[in-house]
């Protein structure tokens, strides 16, 4: 069973505060996803990533995969009050493969 | 922009009748897929269909639940004898086959 363990479980910042998810496996994966979640909402794509090492940038928002495929991380600057959500990692072993999902982060930022 | 939609956004029904989700995946999209949610639980896979049939399925979908692409638009998943334990939000899910899966917003589902 491939398992994506993410961290922390739970995150409450302050407004313009920086902040990092962590996303580790055992397994290699061809791909990683990440998504944020509203209440009663489905995931909602906010990047991938393909290549060991590779980094993304959306805005604020700075995504990396790591060297060995195996473990990604999402880090946020100066965190605002509409960051606040769920956010979820997910790994495809395969293209077209199922998405393995992490338990997510619940990140609140407080004005 | 091109979604994936989903219908109906909330179905309830009893213990044993059957139910019918149903989707319509982005239109230049190759594979489908079905995920649930149980409350305050990961997305967790069912089931992924690709050129008409199923390629891969989790211990999840069993016999009580099936797949079927009616016509080239709508993907469907079927629970024949609903259990208490179905209750759950529905995700379907459509990739071109690369990497990005995109999800449509979810069937609430509640057996009672």
């Amino acid at each position: 069973t491939q398992l994506l363990e993410q961290s922390p479980q739970f995150l409450s910042i302050q407004e313009g505060e920086n902040l990092t998810v962590y996303c580790n496996s055992s397994s290699v994966f061809s791909s990683l996803q990440w998504y944020r979640q509203e209440p009663g909402e489905g995931p909602v794509l906010l990047v991938t990533v393909v290549t060991g090492g590779e980094v993304k940038k959306l805005k604020r928002l700075t995504f990396q995969f790591g060297d060995a495929r195996k473990d990604s991380s999402l880090h946020i600057t100066a965190a605002q009050p509409g960051d606040t959500g769920l956010y979820l990692c997910a790994g495809a072993l395969e293209y077209g493969n199922k998405l393995v999902f992490g338990a997510g982060t619940i990140l609140r930022v407080k004005s | 922009e091109p979604e994936v939609t989903q219908t109906p956004s909330h179905q309830v029904t009893q213990m044993g009748q059957e139910v019918i989700l149903r989707c319509v995946p982005i239109s230049n999209h190759l594979y489908f897929y079905w995920y649930r949610q149980i409350l305050g639980q990961k997305v967790e896979f069912l089931v992924s269909f690709y050129n008409n049939e199923i390629s891969e399925k989790s211990e999840i979908f069993d016999d009580q639940f099936s797949v079927e692409r009616p016509d080239g638009s709508n993907f469907t998943l079927k629970i024949r004898s609903t259990k208490l334990e179905d209750s759950a939000m529905y995700f379907c899910a459509s990739t071109t086959g690369y990497y990005e899966q995109y999800f449509g917003p979810g069937t609430r589902l509640t057996v009672t």
